[in-house]
């Protein structure tokens, strides 16, 4: 069964930095293309990154560009988002997602149950 | 505002039959497949249709998916009382390069 376990959310003020792990089992994690989706409080569903299945690909919306930064550990199945210079707008539950095609036409069957990040 | 266009609500009685739409451009929709996912209140969500008219196993096909030029479709029938929740269609946008999401559509069963 495939499982995804987001960590590391809380509460962080403005400017501040928080890294979320999603421990991955139940699939191949090193083939694997993932991505992080996030949801604001009352709002629809926005992609924020993705890494390629090796990690040499990582790709980010525009609202996080230059501010989040995507990895992986391929040894440890474990899915990273490094989130800095924290904005209430980043206020948000936040997905991760096996990506069932990676880069040019991504698609998530297996979500994480999510996790909370506020900043206030 | 989304790349990917959604009316944000619909309502059907059961039994009924409901149809949302999608619009999109030519960098979305009009050249890539369309998925569609449905989240009940307080969970995560859930992939209901896969390239434009596939459903996951264990998906009823109650649902169905389709896409035409640069808008796409999901058709519920037989609507039943659990169906209630948010519909979300994506896609791959070559412009934004990057999956993207409509707004999203409320759908209450009366």
């Amino acid at each position: 069964e495939v499982q995804l376990l987001e960590s590391g959310g809380g509460l962080v003020p403005p400017g501040g930095s928080l890294r979320l792990s999603c421990a991955a089992s139940g699939f191949t994690f090193s083939v694997s293309a993932l991505s992080w989706v996030r949801q604001a409080p009352g709002k629809g569903l926005e992609w924020v990154s993705g890494i390629s299945a090796a990690g040499g690909r990582t790709y980010y919306a525009d609202s996080v560009k230059g501010r989040f930064t995507v990895s992986r550990d391929n040894s440890n199945n474990t899915l990273f988002l490094q989130m800095n210079s924290l904005t209430v707008d980043d206020t948000a539950v936040y997905y991760c997602a096996k990506d069932e095609a990676g880069y040019g036409n991504s698609w998530f069957l297996y979500w994480g149950q999510g996790i909370l990040v506020s900043v206030s | 505002q989304s790349v990917l266009t959604q009316p944000p609500s619909a309502s059907g009685t059961p039994g009924q039959r409901v149809t949302f739409s999608c619009s999109g451009s030519t960098s979305n929709i009009g050249s890539k497949s369309v998925y569609w996912y449905q989240q009940l209140p307080g969970t995560a969500p859930k992939l209901l249709i896969y390239r434009n008219n596939q459903r996951p196993s264990g998906v009823p096909d109650r649902f169905s998916g389709s896409k035409s030029g640069t808008s796409a479709s999901l058709a519920i029938s037989g609507l039943r009382s659990e169906d209630e929740a948010d519909y979300y269609c994506a896609t791959w946008d070559d412009r934004l390069r990057g999956p993207v999401f409509g707004g999203g559509i409320k759908l209450t069963v009366l």
